[in-house]
């Protein structure tokens, strides 16, 4: 079975600087990948997401997200954070045959210092 | 065009009773998918619809049901409610099964059992 792992549970980072969370999946072959944000009492915004090509995916809200095959990984970055963008950031991995099923990562918390 | 629609937005029970949640998806969207999010176990897979037949199903006991309806709006349902159930349940929509579809959340239920 696919797992997702977001090393990092907390992150704090000034406004203005940059932000990259990182993730780790595991799965015998390439699967869909997205990365979700979720703000306080919310539901999951997606964005950006990754199925084929281009392994460089950009996204909204300035964030953009990289495709290693070779490290298995899915990091996200946005080169200059704004205080707006403090939330919690999951990574998620799907397969075709599996419909819309997802397997999320544990989610990493972003803090954003003034 | 109104987005994923869950109610009630928050619930209290007790232990043993039995609750329904309900969620509209974006109209035009025939799948519905269902999570649970707790703080210890993160987001899970419960289930997803397509034209009212259960696409798939997550790791979790039988009293947790769902079904959907010809109009596309979903209910879920737990049965015996155990302390352990206390958690945000958040419902996605997708006008296809395919991961190639957009998922769009609702802003979630607030379960909490006493």
């Amino acid at each position: 079975a696919q797992s997702v792992t977001q090393p990092d549970i907390h992150i704090t980072v000034s406004e203005g600087a940059s932000l990259e969370l990182r993730c780790n999946y595991s799965y015998g072959a390439t699967p869909y990948l997205f990365w979700y944000v979720q703000s306080p009492g919310q539901g999951l915004q997606l964005l950006l997401k990754y199925f084929s090509g281009d392994t460089l995916v950009q996204g909204i809200k300035g964030f953009e997200a990289e495709f290693k095959r070779s490290q298995s990984s899915f990091n996200l970055r946005k080169p200059s954070v704004h205080w707006s963008d403090a939330a919690e950031y999951f990574c998620a991995v799907g397969i075709k045959a599996a419909g819309n099923k997802l397997t999320f990562g544990g989610g990493t918390r972003v803090l954003v210092k003034p | 065009k109104a987005g994923v629609t869950q109610t009630p937005r928050y619930l209290i029970k007790t232990r043993g009773q039995q609750v329904t949640l309900s969620c509209s998806p974006i109209s035009g969207h025939r799948s519905v998918s269902w999570y649970q999010q707790t703080p210890g176990q993160g987001l899970q897979f419960l289930f997803e619809y397509f034209s009212e037949t259960q696409r798939n199903k997550g790791n979790f006991p039988g009293r947790f049901s769902g079904r959907q309806f010809s109009n596309s709006r979903s209910e879920m349902n737990v049965s015996t409610l155990e302390l352990g159930d206390s958690a945000l349940y958040l419902c996605a929509s997708s006008p296809g099964t395919g991961l190639a579809e957009k998922l769009f959340f609702g802003s979630g239920t607030q379960l909490s059992v006493l």
